[in-house]
């Protein structure tokens, strides 16, 4: 049974790019998180989805970051105009029911320069 | 609003040493969660506690729960190299729909 998969595991974008981070949750998971952890910090909540549905966008900025979690595919969290400060690891988390144990995939570290 | 504190956040300790790392939250939880992170990598789950006074041990670590005062402790036995890792505390409560708070992370470095 694969774990949570995470593609790209790192990915370099300029200023004013885009960047588009995927997770395909564990076998059976319906339940996915995001979490951003900046450089020698503890992990943020960032948006929690179930299939085409947004439960918990709380820990989303405002501006030019979104999710998605369609019925066919990946959960893809979209960052728009990336700037520097966007810069982190990205880590996808996916759960077979609402609270369990969240299983953590391998990240995606984003570079911004 | 949920507030999980860690302490130490650094630790160094020698091998065959044995030392606690402590967890604090502020509000009621329904789960607090232990997870290892080495550097680099993703989150491994250690441990999942469910109730007041709930005991969990594997290997050389072994967490507990204290609910009514809101505290998690993580305790290390006889430390050895491979435990040198990041190791997280998490709590998620059902109002606040299953996200995971986390505390800061404690750096721990177990030296030869």
């Amino acid at each position: 049974n694969a774990g949570v998969m995470q593609n790209p595991r790192h990915l370099v974008r300029r200023r004013g790019q885009e960047a588009r981070l995927r997770c395909s949750p564990m076998k059976g998971h319906s339940h996915v998180y995001w979490y951003r952890q900046l450089p020698e910090e503890g992990l943020k909540f960032m948006v929690y989805l179930q299939k085409e549905n947004i439960i918990d966008e709380s820990g989303m900025p405002k501006e030019r970051f979104s999710a998605e979690f369609p019925k066919e595919g990946p959960s893809i969290l979209r960052i728009q105009q990336v700037v520097r400060g966007d810069s982190a690891a990205y880590f996808c988390a996916s759960s077979r029911r609402n609270q369990e144990t969240q299983y953590f995939g391998p990240g995606t570290r984003l570079l911004v320069l | 609003e949920l507030k999980v504190e860690q302490n130490p956040l650094f630790l160094s300790m020698q091998e065959g040493k044995n030392y606690t790392i402590y967890c604090n939250y502020s509000t009621t939880s329904d789960r607090l969660y232990w997870y290892r992170q080495d550097p680099g990598k993703s989150l491994e789950s250690l441990f999942v506690l469910l109730s007041n006074g709930a005991v969990k041990q594997e290997g050389r670590l072994m967490a507990s729960l204290d609910t009514k005062a809101r505290l998690s402790t993580l305790h290390i036995t006889a430390a050895v190299h491979d435990l040198s890792a990041t190791y997280f505390c998490a709590v998620d409560q059902e109002t606040s729909g299953s996200r995971l708070t986390f505390g800061e992370g404690t750096q721990l470095t177990v030296n030869p």
